[in-house]
């Protein structure tokens, strides 16, 4: 399985924004970037992917490395209810048994009021 | 949609009884994770079925663990006989199978065993 490092934790202020990185030099071209994360008690929540190109959307920025060996997740204004645990999980392509999403250990973000 | 929904949100057994686990996948969903999160050990895969045919169970920690897909909407995770150290959060979640979908978690069952 393609692997992912994360930094164990981070720390930010509210509505400040949170920069937070993934490693994945083993990365394949085929392979998608995907940002989990799961807050208190629930289960995981999608949050955003990609492939080659930086990405939006409402809830946060992905911005990928040219090379692809490396992303960062950026939330623009952290709020308290941003505080939770934040995966990058590679994902293959459908249909294989590489198209699992196989969770390593993540960020856990805290938020300073 | 109500979303992936699982049943019952939290099991108390006891150690040798059967415990079946239940998952109601988003409809149209053609593929279907079980997880099994504890502090330790944090999130494993367990099993995943691509259009109810079981693809990867590499993450089954053994036999009396045992996972169906019977139909589009509806995946049971069995485990017979149950054991305390399979005290943890079981979830599950679906998805599309095609590029680059994103996977709908349910809220989890909680097991205890004692």
């Amino acid at each position: 399985d393609a692997k992912t490092t994360q930094p164990n934790s981070m720390e930010s202020n509210e509505e400040e924004p949170v920069h937070l990185p993934c490693n994945h030099s083993t990365i394949s071209g085929t392979d998608y970037i995907h940002w989990y994360r799961q807050l208190p008690s629930q289960g995981p929540e999608y949050v955003i992917h990609g492939l080659t190109s930086n990405v939006n959307n409402r809830m946060a920025s992905l911005a990928i490395a040219e090379d692809r060996k490396s992303s960062t997740l950026i939330l623009h204004r952290a709020t308290l209810r941003d505080a939770a645990v934040y995966y990058c999980i590679l994902r293959g392509n459908s249909g294989g048994s590489n198209y699992k999403l196989t969770f390593g250990k993540g960020t856990l973000l805290t938020v300073n009021p | 949609d109500a979303g992936v929904i699982q049943s019952p949100r939290h099991e108390v057994t006891e150690m040798g009884q059967e415990v079946t686990l239940r998952c109601k996948p988003i409809s149209g969903h053609n593929s279907l994770f079980w997880y099994r999160q504890t502090m330790m050990r944090g999130l494993e895969l367990l099993i995943y079925f691509n259009n109810n045919v079981p693809i990867d169970d590499s993450g089954m920690p053994e036999d009396r663990f045992s996972a169906k897909m019977p139909n589009a909407s509806f995946s049971t995770l069995k485990i017979q006989p149950s054991e305390p150290r399979d005290s943890a959060v079981y979830f599950c979640a679906s998805s599309l199978v095609r590029e680059a979908t994103e996977a709908f978690f349910g809220q989890g069952t909680r097991l205890t065993v004692v």
